[in-house]
């Protein structure tokens, strides 16, 4: 099945920690994207990437970093700078061009 | 002015009846827009997609779009308890979709 896959779905963070969180996609898409969600909000940007080797900043960046080495795979960083973490971690992809997104199924950040 | 605004809600619909939800965006060159809808806890799914001044129907949903006041909207018609959920508005905005805060519907029985 052709899909966008997060894990862990939970995860526990303490204080000072640094966690990755894992986006993989097996659709081909060029461009993969990560967003924050707090309760009752929208979908924040925190970075995003439209090739391999190459990604920008969206409009939350602080406290985060990413990487993207393969196509297929868009690791999220949640470091110690990022104060206040605890929050609903998307990933997405899309093709390149005016389609929609692809949506994983999230990871729930909790710091402890 | 933020990019994508969207009154939170919650807005409340008898069962039967036409759910409206709107969206302004700030920039002018917006060309594509999205409708999504997202349940509690989970991710969102895609709705509806549309580029071109007008309405655009797909079953139960019509998206309208009017560029000159940069307004994009989600009609709901007959509206069931399933439609309950988290509306989300997105734009792209370059290569990024960004989108707006939600506006939150439930739908009474």
């Amino acid at each position: 099945d052709g899909g966008i896959t997060q894990s862990p779905k939970y995860l526990f963070r303490k204080e000072g920690q640094n966690v990755t969180l894992s986006c993989e996609q097996n659709l081909n898409h060029d461009a993969m994207y990560w967003y924050r969600q707090d309760p009752g909000q929208g979908l924040r940007l925190i970075y995003y990437s439209q090739i391999v080797n190459d990604f920008q900043k969206g409009d939350i960046a602080e406290g985060y970093s990413v990487s993207r080495e393969k196509k297929e795979s868009f690791p999220l960083t949640v470091t110690s700078a990022q104060k206040n973490p605890t929050a609903f971690y998307l990933c997405a992809s899309r093709i390149q061009g005016a389609t929609e997104a692809f949506f994983g199924q999230g990871t729930r950040l909790t710091v402890v | 002015q933020k990019e994508v605004e969207q009154n939170s809600g919650p807005l409340s619909v008898p069962e039967g009846a036409i759910a409206s939800l709107n969206c302004t965006y700030s920039d002018r060159g917006s060309q594509s827009f999205f409708w999504y809808r997202q349940y509690s806890g989970k991710s969102p799914e895609l709705i509806m997609f549309i580029y071109s001044n007008g309405d655009k129907e797909d079953g139960r949903f019509t998206a309208q779009l009017n560029k000159a006041s940069q307004y994009v909207s989600l009609l709901i018609r007959d509206s069931q308890p399933s439609d309950s959920a988290t509306y989300l508005c997105a734009v792209i905005r370059g290569t990024a979709l960004i989108f707006g805060k939600g506006t939150t519907l439930s739908v009474s029985s």
